[in-house]
C-alpha cells in the first residue's frame, strides 16, 4: 500500500518565523511531488510543486525534495496568519494518474 | 477565468436514490479526477480520466461510476447511494503536459446520504 506521512499536528509559529512541515513517502518510483494548501471548508489550492531533488523557491515558499529518502518539505518564510491552514503533501504514483495524498498538517500562525 | 466548477455544492439526499454530481473545466485539460475527503482519512481518488471515454479507478472506487463522453466534463455517478458516502467530493483536472501533472481543484460538493 501507497502512503504519504505528515505530522497532523498543529504546528504553531509565531508570526515572521519559519514554518517547516514534512512528508515522507513510500514508493520509491514516485516521480512528482506537490503541496497544497486547504482552508477549512475550500478546497484545496496547489502553492508549490517539485520534480527534482534539491530546492525550488517561489516568493516566500520553498519546497524541497530527497528522494533518495523519500522525504519532501515545506518551508514557508516570514509566515503570516493567513497562512494558517492545513497543508496537503500529495505524491503522484508511477502508474497513469494516481495522486496520493498526506492527510495533512495543520498549521497555526499567532499573530 | 480559467476554472473547474461542480454542481450541486450541497446535496442531501436518501439510501439508494441515484444521483449524479457534474464537473466542468473550460481549461482544455486531458486529465480529470475525482476525489472524495474525510475526517482522519484524507483526500483519495476515486476515479480518473487521461481523455475522452478512458477513464481508470483510483484508489476507493466501490460504489461509483464516472463517464467522461466530452473533454470538459467528467460526471460522478452514485447509482445506489449509502451513508457511508457521506463525504466532501472535490474534481480536480490537469493538462498533464511534459510531465507538469499539477492539479486544479473544484469548489467541492457536500453530499450527505441518510
Amino acid at each position: 500500500q501507497k502512503e504519504v506521512e505528515q505530522n497532523s499536528g498543529p504546528l504553531s509559529v509565531p508570526e515572521g518565523a519559519i514554518a517547516s512541515l514534512n512528508c515522507t513517502y513510500s514508493d520509491r518510483g514516485s516521480q512528482s511531488f506537490f503541496w497544497y494548501r486547504q482552508y477549512s471548508g475550500k478546497s484545496p489550492e496547489l502553492i508549490m510543486f517539485i520534480y527534482s531533488n534539491g530546492d525550488k523557491e517561489d516568493g516566500r515558499f520553498t519546497a524541497q525534495l530527497n528522494k533518495a529518502s523519500q522525504y519532501v518539505s515545506l518551508l514557508i518564510r516570514d509566515s503570516q496568519p493567513s497562512d494558517s491552514a492545513t497543508y496537503l503533501c500529495a505524491v503522484e504514483g508511477g502508474q497513469g494518474f494516481s495522486f496520493i495524498f498526506g492527510k495533512g498538517t495543520r498549521l497555526l500562525v499567532k499573530p | 477565468e480559467a476554472q473547474v466548477t461542480q454542481n450541486p455544492r450541497y446535496l442531501i439526499t436518501v439510501t439508494g436514490k441515484k444521483l449524479t454530481v457534474t464537473c466542468s473545466q473550460n481549461m482544455n485539460h486531458e486529465y480529470m479526477s475525482w476525489y472524495r475527503q474525510d475526517p482522519g482519512l484524507g483526500l483519495r481518488q476515486i476515479y480518473y480520466s487521461m481523455n475522452v471515454e478512458v477513464t481508470d479507478k483510483g484508489d476507493v472506487p466501490e460504489g461509483y461510476k464516472v463517464s467522461r463522453k466530452e473533454k470538459r466534463n467528467f460526471p460522478l455517478i452514485l447509482e445506489s447511494p449509502s451513508p457511508n458516502q457521506t463525504s466532501l467530493y472535490f474534481c480536480a483536472s490537469s493538462l498533464y503536459l511534459a510531465g507538469d501533472s499539477r492539479q486544479y481543484f473544484g469548489p467541492g460538493t457536500r453530499l450527505t446520504v441518510t
